[in-house]
């Protein structure tokens, strides 16, 4: 069984640029949440999507973006990037919101 | 208080030793629990979930839980140096019928050999 899938790997971008990241779930998992990880702060929740909706929402600006396909595949946007920005985006899924969640390997973006 | 909170270590065991990993938890999670390992630069990876009170074994792990409480731990038996990592707890959160998962800062484990 395939795990979560995170694409790309490793971004390096530019201040003031736009980035978007996309993640596979695992198959039959419909719930994806998209977490933020940098030394200082831990994992840090950005959101959740189950069936093309947003269900929940952590405290990060609207410069981060989500959405949802059919397919259960999901992207995150992060426009205007700033250095603050460079971090370790992780995607989880699970059945449910409340299950067992597994992460992708994770994309590292870094802001110069 | 934080939702969920772990001593962020280092906690240095040596090799063959049990290692004893805590977290408490506020009231406003619900009773689902994980932990998970992260190695340096690499992904959480699921270690253990438990749904209710007392203990769960899977080979070497055992994650207890103490809703009385408020802590969950999870014991490493025969620890060895491959468990060096940072071990992540983590808890759902229950917020107007939806969930969302809250993490601990995690605990360094360094298992010395």
């Amino acid at each position: 069984k395939a795990g979560v899938t995170q694409t790309p790997r490793y971004l390096i971008k530019t201040r003031g640029q736009q980035v978007t990241l996309s993640c596979s779930p695992i198959s039959g998992h419909r719930s994806v949440s998209w977490y933020q990880q940098t030394p200082g702060q831990g994992l840090q929740f950005l959101f959740e999507y189950f069936s093309e909706t947003q269900r929940n929402k952590g405290n990060f600006p609207g410069r981060f973006s989500g959405r949802q396909f059919s397919n259960s595949r999901s992207e995150m946007n992060v426009s205007t990037l700033e250095l603050g920005d460079s971090a370790l985006y992780l995607c989880a899924s699970s059945q449910q919101a409340n299950t067992e969640a597994f992460f992708g390997q994770g994309t590292r973006l870094t802001v110069v | 208080q934080k939702e969920v909170e772990q001593n962020s270590g280092p906690l240095s065991v040596p090799e063959g030793a049990i290692a004893s990993l805590n977290c408490t938890y506020s009231d406003r999670v619900s009773q689902s629990f994980f932990w998970y390992r992260q190695y340096s630069g690499k992904s959480p990876e699921l270690i253990m979930s438990i749904y209710s009170n007392g203990d769960k074994e899977d080979g070497r792990f055992t994650a207890q839980l103490n809703k009385a409480s408020q802590y969950v731990s999870l014991l490493i038996r025969d620890s060895q140096p491959s468990d060096s990592a940072t071990y992540l707890c983590a808890a759902v959160l229950t917020d107007s019928g939806t969930y969302k998962y809250i993490f601990g800062t995690g605990t360094r484990l360094k298992v010395l050999a």
